[in-house]
Parts: C-alpha cells; structure tokens; sequence
C-alpha cells in the first residue's frame, strides 16, 4: 500500500478563497483524522470519522472550516473563506488498528 | 482527562552518546503509547507501540521504550544516537474515544 495519500503538498492561497485538501487513506482502515500543525499550537486534532461518519469536530476551529468523507477511499477538508491565520500543516492520518499512520502533510500558506 | 507530557523541548546529545527522552502520560486505564518521530518537513513516522505485554518494547532504528506502570512514564531509548536522528519526536496516547493524544514534542539536535 501506498500509505496516506495527501494532495496537494503545498498549497499557496490568497485570503478569501477556498481551499480544499484532499486525503486518501490507507484501504480497509475505517478511521481517518485531520490534524493542523503550526508552531504556537503543535498537532491539534480537527475532526475524526468512523466508518465515513464524522464522530467528533470539536477541533474544527470555526464554521469556515468543513471535513466530509463521502466512502471509504476520500476525505476533504475545506476552508472557506480562508484567513492568514489558517497556514499551518495540515495532516491526514487513517487507523485499523490502535496505530495510526499519517500522509506527508500539505503545507498552507494563506497570503 | 487523558493527557500527555513530554517535559523536555530540546535536547542536545553528541552523536554516539545515548538517548532518552521522556513521557508522562494521564490515563484511567493501561493505554495505548505511542512514539512517533517527525523529521524535517516530513510527516509522522511510527517508531513504536505498547498495548499490553511486555514493557520493553522495541521499535524502528534502534530505539525501544519501557512503560512504566507505577511512574505513568513510557520513556524513549536509544544506546547510541546517530546524526540522522536528528528530529521532533512525539509521545501519543490513544484515548478511550479513539482520539490520539500527543505531547507537545521533544526536539533532537545531535552534535558530530
């Protein structure tokens, strides 16, 4: 297997436009996570799925930002209208089991 | 609530010497641990695990950690550091709401 698939690594936005990141997870794993990275914060979680279904959002800052995951191979995180201050690495992670594996990041600059 | 310590930001070792960085962990029950090494512009990469067992447990690259029940510590070890270790390491705890819950990182440098 290929491992967590995140698209695109590196994300350049102007403030006030959407940007969406996409993640693949691992196949036959039924949970998948979004993580943000930034310096002052370290990892926060976002929001996490179970079997496609968001079970808890509570980190997912605002209403700007939207996680779905329409089957079991996708997942997008969403922001809209982005801001500066949402650049950060934002990560993708999917689990069968109690370990967790994670994509390499897209990296979010909001200018 | 489940939480997780890692009191050490930096830590500075010559290449050779050991290596331990340390974890404190909150938790009702015996948890899931976790390290994950992160390297530069890279994502996490799992070193190693514990569920139950055997408290040392041995991971990639060398490295091995012992949960400590009585001390709530899971503290990483290596005997002799190489130049390429050089990271941001992570402690995780896997919550009883399947949330994993990490410390907020110990930072390797490593001297030739």
């Amino acid at each position: 297997d290929a491992g967590v698939i995140q698209s695109p690594r590196h994300e350049v936005t102007e403030m006030g436009q959407e940007v969406t990141l996409r993640c693949k997870p691992i196949s036959g794993h039924d949970y998948l996570f979004w993580y943000r990275q930034t310096m002052m914060r370290g990892l926060e979680l976002l929001i996490y799925f179970n079997n496609n279904v968001p079970i808890d959002d509570s980190g997912m800052p605002e209403d700007r930002f939207s996680a779905k995951m329409p089957n079991a191979s996708f997942s997008t995180l969403k922001i809209q209208p982005s801001e500066p201050r949402d650049s950060a690495v934002y990560f993708c992670a999917s689990s069968a089991d109690p370990e967790a594996f994670f994509g390499q990041g897209t990296r979010l600059t909001v200018v | 609530a489940q939480s997780v310590t890692q009191p050490d930001i930096h830590i500075t070792v010559s290449e050779g010497a050991s290596l331990e960085l340390r974890c404190n962990y909150s938790y009702g029950a015996t948890p899931y641990l976790f390290w994950y090494v992160q390297s530069p512009g890279q994502g996490l990469q799992l070193l190693l695990k514990y569920f139950s067992g055997d408290t040392l447990v041995q991971g990639i690259k060398g490295f091995e950690a012992e949960f400590k029940r009585s001390q709530s510590s899971f503290n990483l070890r290596k005997p002799s550091v190489h130049w390429s270790d050089a990271a941001e390491y992570f402690c995780v705890v896997l919550s009883g709401t399947y949330k994993y819950i990490f410390g907020t990182g110990t930072r390797l440098k490593v001297l030739a």
